[in-house]
């Protein structure tokens, strides 16, 4: 299995330009997380998915950002528009009930600088 | 509210030693308890997971330990290596649903040749 997988690896763009970021989890997997690491908050979750539905948004920061799962292999978290404080990497994972532990398994992240 | 503590932030050790990585939580609640590492720019990986009703797991030369009733859980690394060095996470689930798992912010081990 390739793990999950997330694309970009960097992004840089000006403040004010709209990011999107894609994740596509671990096959067979029915959970997918977003999470945002920065120096000062550590990891923070932003938002999950249940078979496609998002289930907790609590911690997305502000209607800038989005996040949509459309099918069971793909996300995307989207901010619109950019603002230098959103430059974190950002972590995308899955996990599974099968195993009943819901161990979480994190993409390699995406590190998005915003100027 | 569930938070997670870790401390100390940093640890530098020399080559060889056994060492003891700490996490607090202030709930004792919880459903299972997971040791992450994470090298620089890189994402995290799942090296133990302990259910609350266990009392450790091992994985070679790692041996993860959880106290509910104190809120404590260590992560033993014995005979160290340079390939070790590298920033270490606890997290903790507080119930049975996959729901979001809480974070400690972590402990940045880095072992001296």
């Amino acid at each position: 299995d390739a793990g999950v997988i997330q694309s970009p690896r960097h992004e840089v763009t000006e403040m004010g330009q709209e990011v999107t970021l894609r994740c596509k989890p671990i096959s067979g997997h029915d959970y997918l997380f977003w999470y945002r690491q920065t120096m000062m908050r550590g990891l923070e979750l932003l938002i999950y998915f249940n078979n496609n539905v998002p289930i907790d948004d609590s911690g997305m920061p502000e209607d800038r950002f989005s996040a949509k799962m459309p099918n069971a292999s793909f996300s995307t978290l989207k901010i619109q528009p950019s603002e230098p404080r959103d430059s974190a990497v950002y972590f995308c994972a899955s996990s599974t009930p099968d195993l009943a532990a819901y161990e979480q398994y994190f993409g390699p992240g995406t590190r998005l600088t915003v100027t | 509210k569930q938070e997670v503590t870790q401390i100390p932030a940093a640890l530098s050790v020399p080559e060889g030693e056994n060492l003891v990585l700490n996490c607090s939580f202030t709930d004792s609640a919880i459903y299972n308890l997971q040791w992450f590492r994470q090298d620089p720019g890189k994402g995290l990986t799942s090296l133990l997971l302990i259910q609350s009703s266990q009392r450790e797991q091992t994985s070679g030369r790692l041996n993860a330990s959880l106290d509910k009733s104190s809120g404590r859980s260590t992560l033993y690394i014995a005979a160290s290596q340079p390939g070790d060095s590298a920033t270490y996470l606890c997290a903790v689930r507080p119930n049975s649903s996959a729901s979001k798992i809480i974070f400690g912010s972590g402990t940045r081990l880095s072992i001296r040749p």
